[in-house]
């Protein structure tokens, strides 16, 4: 079946990198996703990587994929006290006729100033 | 443009009780889902639609009924409240079967004493 797992708290200082990591089990899965959570606010997706990609790059943010090892990770560089948030992991596959989306529990990211 | 709406935001039963959430979207999406996310479990399916008229089980879906009369709505009902359905109850929607972008409301915190 399919599984997503993570860290639950990182604290980081301002202006660090922030490398927040995740692991699933369901080699089939198409895409990989980053969402994040604002206290009192629902997701929002923040980026995506095919699976068939290594790397992505967007602004701030690098995502990582070891395929090998599935092995996801979400760097953010220069942390400023907004991406404080929490961070979920997420795999899709197709089934039946939708995407199956599988979230990890979530990592809580502390941004000290 | 208001996205995912959900009704009512905050929300207290007593066990035994009935209620409804509402959950409206505006962007001709095909596809809904209603979540629960609780500590330490992140985010779980318990029901989705591919369109109006259909609803599917998803991974917890006893003690609940669903209903897509309409495609902009998907209904979420509890028929007799249980403690355990203590919740954040968070509707999203997507407008593609091939990928796992999904648009999230902001969340219906339910209580159930």
């Amino acid at each position: 079946g399919e599984d997503v797992e993570q860290s639950l708290f990182l604290s980081v200082r301002e202006g660090d990198s922030s490398v927040i990591n995740c692991t699933y089990t369901d080699s089939s899965s198409t895409y990989l996703y980053w969402y994040k959570q604002e206290p009192g606010a629902g997701l929002q997706l923040l980026t995506y990587i095919f699976s068939n990609m290594d790397m992505k790059q967007d602004q701030r943010l690098t995502v990582l994929l070891n395929k090998k090892d599935k092995h996801l990770s979400l760097r953010i560089a220069d942390t400023q006290t907004g991406d404080s948030a929490i961070y979920f992991c997420a795999e899709s596959r197709g089934s039946g006729g939708y995407q199956k989306v599988t979230f990890g529990i979530g990592t809580k990211l502390q941004v000290i100033p | 443009n208001a996205g995912v709406t959900q009704t009512p935001k905050f929300r207290v039963l007593k066990t035994g009780q009935s209620m409804t959430l509402l959950c409206a979207q505006d962007m001709n999406h095909e596809y809904m889902y209603w979540y629960r996310q609780d500590p330490g479990m992140g985010l779980r399916l318990i029901h989705y639609s591919v369109g109006e008229g259909t609803t599917a089980k998803g991974e917890v879906p006893d003690g609940y009924n669903v209903s897509r009369l309409k495609k902009q709505n998907f209904l979420l009902g509890l028929e007799s409240a249980a403690p355990s359905q203590t919740s954040v109850y968070f509707c999203a929607s997507s407008g593609s079967a091939s990928s796992g972008e999904l648009f999230f409301g902001e969340g219906s915190r339910l209580t159930v004493l």
